[in-house]
């Protein structure tokens, strides 16, 4: 069953600005994983939140999580061309399992 | 080079027809797992394996099998083949499951078309 829900679904912006996904979930998570397709291919890890963590950065990623509202946010700083893909994000569940949701589709306009 | 590999990357092919995709990882990863990407529904799982021998149905299980033999191979084998299994298929890898183990690495993809 999907728990995992990104919002939104699509979201284009100007090179340079910043871009916010959200993912909502509805049970309880060891963490949240968020990971980035390019069109058609593999998806490459991100980062993960551990559910006793409020926010994480990698780069120019910066992540948070809210446990009371069961949601997290993926904000990409500084856009560039190369970041235009769908984004994921997976809720590790307790029985260990990802859930995945369907993803957000970015894209950059130079 | 560490990496999932898969086998095809492309297949089209008619409605009972058995074909296996093969998945192979040179990582020593101890759990293995396939998915199916269609538009609008993200990843569904199909079958995972924690360990050699030890494999278990995710999401999205008929009209699949699937076998662990070694630790390294995860062929996904579909007996009968039916135009609604046309889908993009992912295999993937992790270290363990729980936590930082189980971040995810990814094949390349199989785009498969029944007709």
């Amino acid at each position: 069953s999907q728990q995992g829900e990104e919002d939104p679904q699509a979201l284009s912006i100007q090179e340079g600005e910043n871009a916010t996904m959200n993912c909502s979930y509805k049970t309880s998570i060891n963490n949240l994983q968020w990971y980035r397709q390019n069109s058609g291919r593999g998806l490459v890890h991100l980062i993960l939140i551990r559910s006793n963590e409020r926010e994480k950065h990698s780069g120019r990623l910066r992540v948070t999580l809210d446990t009371s509202k069961k949601s997290s946010s993926l904000l990409i700083t500084a856009s560039r061309a190369a970041d235009t893909a769908s984004y994921f994000c997976a809720c590790e569940d307790s029985n260990y399992q990802l859930i995945w949701g369907a993803g957000t589709k970015l894209i950059i306009k130079p | 080079e560490a990496q999932v590999t898969q086998n095809p990357r492309y297949l089209i092919t008619v409605t009972g027809k058995k074909l296996t995709v093969t998945c192979s990882q040179n990582m020593n990863h101890e759990y293995m797992s396939w998915y199916r990407q269609d538009p609008g529904l993200g990843l569904r799982q199909i079958y995972y394996s924690m360990n050699v021998e030890v494999t278990d149905k995710g999401d999205v299980p008929e009209g699949y099998k699937v076998s662990r033999k070694e630790k390294r191979n995860f062929p996904l084998i579909l007996e009968s083949p039916s135009p609604n299994q046309t889908s993009l298929y992912f295999c993937a890898s992790s270290l363990s499951w729980g936590g930082r183990a189980n971040e995810q690495f990814f094949g390349p993809g199989t785009r498969l078309t029944v007709l």
